[in-house]
């Protein structure tokens, strides 16, 4: 079946300094889905990729979605104390497999 | 934004006994709805999808006579763990899309098996 693999699984950063997270799929993904989870809480929808190649950004959050449609990244500009939390990424319609998560510590 | 609550939040049952989970799409209707179990530190895994007015699809692995999901209406699913043991002891999540895709997560039951 579908896998999704992600890197890394936890990730220290001093505050200000960047941060990339990585999500490789074991087979061609219609889409791919970003979420963010916080300590103690629920996952929360962030974006979704459909087209190859295809970049979106949120404030200091940019969503890259390979040409392959087989990987994807999420980059964190200048992190803050409140980006602390569990990035996951998601691939498939409805019926989504998520990848294992990167936890994500700033320290201020 | 799309609301979905989850009943309880937390839970401490007794190993042998049934414990029902609730999920509700507070504003909108879902004919689809789907629980998830999150062990520590662990992502999510898809335990089955759950369909309004027809029998839920479990995924491999899942013992659906042990989860049993009941999707009563459009905005109302629910889980029962039944004869629960500590090895169920997990975080429950369930979730609903009002779209294709964007799923919207209750804030999920902690179960705890003594």
């Amino acid at each position: 079946g579908q896998q999704v693999m992600q890197i890394p699984q936890y990730q220290h950063v001093q505050e200000g300094e960047d941060f990339t997270t990585y999500c490789n799929s074991s087979t061609t993904l219609s889409n791919i889905q970003w979420y963010k989870q916080r300590p103690g809480g629920h996952p929360v929808f962030l974006i979704q990729l459909v087209k190859s190649g295809e970049v979106k950004k949120q404030k200091r959050l940019t969503f890259q979605f390979g040409e392959a449609k087989k990987n994807s990244s999420l980059h964190i500009t200048a992190t803050q104390t409140t980006d602390v939390g569990t990035y996951f990424c998601a691939g498939g319609y409805q019926k989504v497999t998520f990848g294992i998560g990167t936890k994500l510590q700033v320290i201020p | 934004g799309a609301v979905v609550s989850q009943h309880p939040s937390w839970v401490i049952c007794k190993s042998g006994t049934s414990v029902k989970i609730e999920c509700r799409s507070l504003d909108f209707q879902a004919t689809t709805m789907f629980w998830y179990r999150q062990f520590p530190k662990q992502s999510l895994m898809l335990m089955a999808t759950s369909n309004e007015g027809s029998k839920a699809t479990y995924e491999q692995g899942v013992e659906k006579d042990k989860f049993l999901i009941n999707h009563a209406s459009l905005t109302l699913s629910t889980l029962t763990v039944t004869s629960a043991h500590p090895e169920d002891s997990s975080f429950y999540i369930c979730s609903a899309a009002p779209e294709a895709y964007e799923q919207y997560f209750g804030p999920g039951t902690r179960l705890t098996v003594t």
